[in-house]
Formats: C-alpha cells, sequence, structure tokens
C-alpha cells in the first residue's frame, strides 16, 4: 500500500523559494497532489502531477518528480508570508481515488 | 458555486456518547469521501459514498459509519465516543469516483470528546 513520507518544518524568509520535499513507498500511484491548509480550514488543492510526467510548473509553483527514487517536491518561488501553512503531499491508493497524505509540512515564512 | 459545507463546525461530546456529523458537497458532485485528521495520525480515510453507496472504506472500527442520501448530503456517525475520536473531521467532495477526479474539502468540523 501507499505510504507517505514528509519533513515536518520548514522555514524560509519572505522573497526567498521554499522547497518542500515527499517521498512515497507506492510506484503505481498514479497521481500526487499537494494540498494546503491553513489554520482553522480545510485543504485546499493547489496542484497534481501525474505520474508518467517529471514537472509540472503553475505560477509561482514548480512540481518535480523523480520517478525512480520516488520523490516529489514543490517549490514555491517568491515566498509570500501568506503562503505560511501546512503543506500535505498526497498519492492515490489503487484504482479507487482515496487520498494517502503524508503527516504535512509547517512552512513558516518570517518577514 | 457554493463550497463544500460541514456543520457543525464545533462539536464537544463525552465519552460513551454518539454523534452525527453532516456534509453537504458541491451542487452537482456526488461523491463525498470523509478523512479523520489528529496531531498523531495525521489524515486518515474514513470512507467514501457515491449514489448512496459505500465504495470505499479505510481502516477504522464499526463504530465509524456513514451514509448519503438521494441529494448527495453525506453524514458520518460516531458511536460510543472515545477519547482518541477528538479530531478534525474533514469531508471532500468529487463530481466522480475513483481516479482523477479532483476533492474539494470543506472546513471541517472539529470534535473534541470530554
Amino acid at each position: 500500500g501507499e505510504d507517505v513520507e514528509q519533513s515536518l518544518f520548514l522555514s524560509v524568509r519572505e522573497g526567498d523559494s521554499s522547497v518542500i520535499n515527499c517521498t512515497y513507498t507506492d510506484s503505481s500511484s498514479t497521481y500526487l497532489y499537494w494540498y494546503k491548509q491553513e489554520p482553522g480550514a480545510g485543504l485546499q488543492l493547489l496542484t497534481y502531477i501525474f505520474s508518467n510526467m517529471d514537472m509540472k510548473q503553475d505560477q509561482r509553483l514548480t512540481v518535480l518528480l523523480n520517478k525512480k527514487d520516488k520523490h516529489l517536491s514543490l517549490r514555491i518561488a517568491d515566498t509570500q508570508t501568506g503562503d505560511s501553512a501546512i503543506y500535505f503531499c498526497a498519492g492515490v491508493r489503487g484504482s479507487q481515488g482515496n487520498l494517502i497524505f503524508g503527516k504535512g509540512t509547517k512552512l513558516s515564512v518570517k518577514p | 458555486k457554493a463550497g463544500v459545507t460541514q456543520t457543525p463546525r464545533y462539536l464537544i461530546k463525552t465519552r460513551g456518547q454518539q454523534v452525527t456529523l453532516s456534509c453537504s458537497p458541491i451542487s452537482g458532485h456526488r461523491s463525498v469521501s470523509w478523512y479523520q485528521q489528529t496531531p498523531g495520525q495525521g489524515l486518515q480515510f474514513l470512507f467514501e459514498y457515491f449514489s448512496e453507496t459505500q465504495r470505499n472504506k479505510g481502516n477504522f472500527p464499526g463504530r465509524f459509519s456513514g451514509r448519503q442520501f438521494s441529494n448527495s448530503r453525506s453524514e458520518m456517525n460516531v458511536s460510543t465516543l472515545e477519547l482518541g475520536d477528538s479530531a478534525l473531521y474533514l469531508c471532500a467532495s468529487s463530481a466522480g469516483t475513483g481516479l482523477g477526479n479532483e476533492q474539494f474539502f470543506g472546513p471541517g468540523t472539529r470534535l473534541t470528546v470530554l
């Protein structure tokens, strides 16, 4: 089954780039997702990548996928204080579509 | 379009009681999934309903149950509450079921068991 691992904390300065890393175990995961959770709120889908892609860019967000190492990363360019949140990496178990989440990385952005 | 709504937002119960949480999906969405979020275990999948049928179930005891109505609204029930059931319960809706269907999350119901 799928298992997803993330580092728990990341601290950056405003204007710097943030890179949040994730590793997953199930090489058959077809979709890999990044969600953002702000305090007191639900999860917001930021972006996702198909397993047959190496990279996806969406404005300030860049997702890199290394299938050989089962490593996924999310890069946020020009990080702002409003980006402070918990970021979850998620894979999909089997064909049924339920999400398997990592424990989340808390991103703190210092002015 | 209105987003996913969950009621109530906050709930306090005592051990042994039961609780029912409600989720209204985005209009037109037919799939509703439930997740439990705790500091220790993170986000864990509870179950998914599609067209009033449970399609998929996570690894939770039988005290956790759910249902979906013909208008796609869903409820989950937890009986004989335990302290460890204290969590944020998140509901997500999607247009369909299975791979490739983006899930939109509600704000969650924060359950505290005393």
